[in-house]
């Protein structure tokens, strides 16, 4: 099953509002990572945030992480009728031995809708 | 510089035949990961490559799925004996994996494969 657990599953806004996209996760991880994909073929990355980050941004993008809740947000500021994209949080999580290599596992996703 | 690519872009095959999807990584990359995306199951982890070796094969779906990869570059993930429920679009990724922390992964454009 799917680790990442994404809301809203869709989410349709205007031009010029936030949109803000959540994602939860099960395990230990060592980061967690969002992506965009349009047209559903190659995944374009946004933002990696490890586990010992609270926040980063980039650009109009800002991504929180609460290890003790599980749980990341995706907020895209602005937005504009080109974020129109599907988003997924992609979570590295630690195996066994408490290491990882890159094993993503990926919600399902926020189908976000902008118009202008 | 350039980005990961894979060929061919789109796979059409009749059920029963043997396919060979490339992978191209960015140049550098000692980490490469195969994954699947289909409409039933979101996005699946397949397999991951570090250097030519492969530590975790844990994604493949069965022994009809294989993956190779030569020189540190360049990886072929074969199916055999494809069936209908092989199709979805297989994206490969790269990651430098600096040191001791996973990085970030690029992802490819993906090959659609449907098989009739």
């Amino acid at each position: 099953s799917q680790q990442g657990e994404e809301d809203p599953q869709a989410l349709s806004i205007q031009e010029g509002e936030n949109a803000t996209m959540n994602c939860s996760y099960k395990t230990s991880i060592n980061n967690l990572q969002w992506y965009r994909q349009n047209s559903g073929r190659g995944l374009v990355h946004l933002i990696l945030i490890r586990s010992n980050e609270r926040e980063k941004h980039s650009g109009r993008l800002r991504v929180t992480l609460d290890t003790s809740k599980k749980s990341s947000s995706l907020l895209i500021t602005a937005s504009r009728a080109a974020d129109t994209a599907s988003y997924f949080c992609a979570t590295d999580p630690f195996n066994a031995g408490g290491t990882s290599y890159g094993k993503l596992t990926f919600g399902q996703g926020t189908i976000l809708t902008v118009h202008p | 510089g350039a980005g990961v690519s894979q060929s061919p872009s789109n796979k059409v095959t009749e059920k029963g035949k043997d396919v060979e999807l490339r992978c191209d990584p960015i140049s550098g990359h000692t980490a490469l990961y195969w994954y699947r995306q289909s409409l039933g199951q979101g996005l699946e982890f397949l397999i991951y490559f570090q250097g030519n070796s492969a530590p975790d094969k844990s994604g493949l779906p069965s022994d009809r799925f294989s993956a190779e990869r030569t020189g540190g570059s360049v990886s072929t993930l074969t199916i055999q004996r494809t069936q209908q429920e092989d199709s979805a679009v297989y994206l490969c990724a790269s990651s430098p994996n600096r040191g001791l922390l996973t990085d970030t992964q690029y992802f490819g454009p993906g090959t659609r494969l449907t098989v009739l």
